[in-house]
């Protein structure tokens, strides 16, 4: 079974420059997440999408960030404008029906300079 | 106070022995636990989940959950240098179909060497 694919693993821009991430879930799990993890600790959550709905945003700081998951499968996640402290591990994770397991894709490590 | 504590370490362990890392967290409903084994510069992998009350073992790893201390512990038998990682706590008020988020510890760093 394949796991969580995310891209680009890298990326690196300027501050207030642009950027988006992309995650495709394990097929067959309608609950996708969006962590990001600074250097040192652990996972926080971003969003949780249930299909292409949004359980959970309270973490998410929507003037700069926004996610989507358009027909309930993959999502990106998108900074505008980023800020030296938006540098992180951005990890999407999938969890399966009637399940609070959630599983990993490799991640993307952002680097605002 | 934070939902999920853990001792950020590092522990240091031998080849060969017992490793053991706790965890606590701070609401009472919690249903679900987790224990994920993040190796540097990669993503958390799930080594462990439990339930209920008392221990779970698979292979050279145990979780322990005592609900009423809301206390979480992962051992690790024999350890081997490879098991050298971030181990990270998570918990979720919810089980099963029921939605809920899940809360992270910091991770405690583990090494063991030969």
């Amino acid at each position: 079974e394949a796991g969580v694919a995310q891209s680009p693993r890298y990326k690196i821009i300027e501050k207030r420059q642009s950027v988006a991430f992309w995650c495709n879930p394990i097929s067959g799990h309608a609950t996708l997440y969006w962590y990001q993890q600074i250097l040192g600790q652990g996972p926080k959550l971003l969003i949780q999408f249930q299909n292409n709905g949004v359980v959970d945003d309270s973490q998410l700081p929507k003037d700069r960030f926004s996610a989507e998951r358009l027909k309930g499968v993959d999502s990106t996640l998108k900074i505008q404008p980023a800020k030296l402290e938006d540098s992180a591990m951005y990890l999407c994770a999938s969890s399966p029906p009637g399940s609070t397991e959630a599983f990993f894709g490799q991640g993307t490590r952002l680097t605002v300079v | 106070q934070k939902e999920v504590e853990q001792n950020s370490g590092p522990l240091s362990v031998p080849e060969g022995a017992i490793a053991s890392l706790n965890c606590t967290y701070s609401d009472r409903v919690s249903q679900s636990f987790f224990w994920y084994r993040q190796y540097s510069g990669k993503s958390p992998e799930l080594i462990m989940s439990i339930y209920s009350n008392g221990d779970k073992e698979d292979g050279r790893f145990t979780a322990q959950l005592n609900k009423a201390s809301q206390y979480v512990s992962l051992l690790i038998r024999d350890s081997q240098p490879s098991d050298s990682a971030t181990y990270l706590c998570a918990v979720n008020r919810k089980r099963g179909s029921t939605l809920g988020r899940l809360y992270f510890g910091r991770g405690t760093q583990l090494t063991v060497w030969p």
